[in-house]
């Protein structure tokens, strides 16, 4: 079990903003930057936002990301049918000395 | 530009050891700050880092499978290999290699994925 949580799913309509979470501690996402993935069906995980909130190349400004004390966020706005995919957050743990992954965040488009 | 590709047996025995390869381009791994991960991840299940080597030979490896990884590079032909001893069909995943982004935690590229079955 990840000592990352997100809620499994996550669903809007076209045009909507979805906002998922991700829960930590103070030992990872308290201390260490967030990563976003994306993981659309049947294909490998894409980067969408490190350090918190910075958008690689090519990432559209609707994605958007931020960290407030021991939480994390990910905001879709203006959702659209190619954003159903899987989510997952991730940091580096000191505790663990190791990176983990969030438990993942299915997003649907309605 | 960077890419990435796994190659290795798309099934092994229980008890038996996986040996994958990831061969890279677009990127050195004698370049400072440099490092390739390993990531895996079970048919319908959510993504586990394994392991990560640096440019300076760095290893980190996931607490719970440490006894069993080994990742290693070979930086003249632009390859990370991982091993994984004593596989079990819970093993039995999408094998990933990804190159960590320098100065960041974040894997920016990755490859397509490697689907290793462990059965008898």
């Amino acid at each position: 079990q990840s000592v990352l949580t997100q809620p499994p799913s996550a669903s809007g309509t076209p045009g909507q903003r979805v906002t998922i979470s991700c829960s930590g501690s103070s030992s990872n996402i308290g201390s260490h930057s967030v990563v976003w993935y994306q993981q659309l069906p049947g294909t490998a995980p894409k980067l969408l936002i490190y350090s918190n909130n910075q958008r690689p190349s090519g990432v559209p400004d609707r994605f958007s990301g931020s960290r407030s004390g021991t939480s994390a966020s990910l905001a879709i706005s203006g959702l659209q049918s190619e954003d159903e995919a899987d989510y997952y957050c991730a940091a580096w743990i000191d505790s663990l000395n190791g990176y983990v992954f969030g438990t993942g965040t299915n997003v649907a488009v309605l | 530009q960077i890419t990435l590709k796994e190659s290795g047996p798309t099934q092994v025995k229980p008890t038996q050891t996986l040996t994958l390869t990831c061969t890279f381009s677009g990127f050195s791994l004698s370049t400072s700050g440099v490092g390739v991960g390993w990531i895996r991840q079970p048919p319908g299940k959510a993504l586990e880092w394994l392991a990560l080597i640096y440019w300076d030979d760095d290893e980190r490896y996931s607490p719970s499978l440490k006894s069993r990884l080994t990742i290693t590079k070979d930086t003249s032909n632009n390859q990370v290999v991982l091993t994984m001893t004593n596989m079990d069909p819970v093993d039995t995943a999408t094998y990933y290699c990804a190159h960590r982004r320098p100065r960041t935690s974040a894997f920016d590229y990755w490859g397509q994925g490697t689907l290793v079955t462990v059965s008898s």
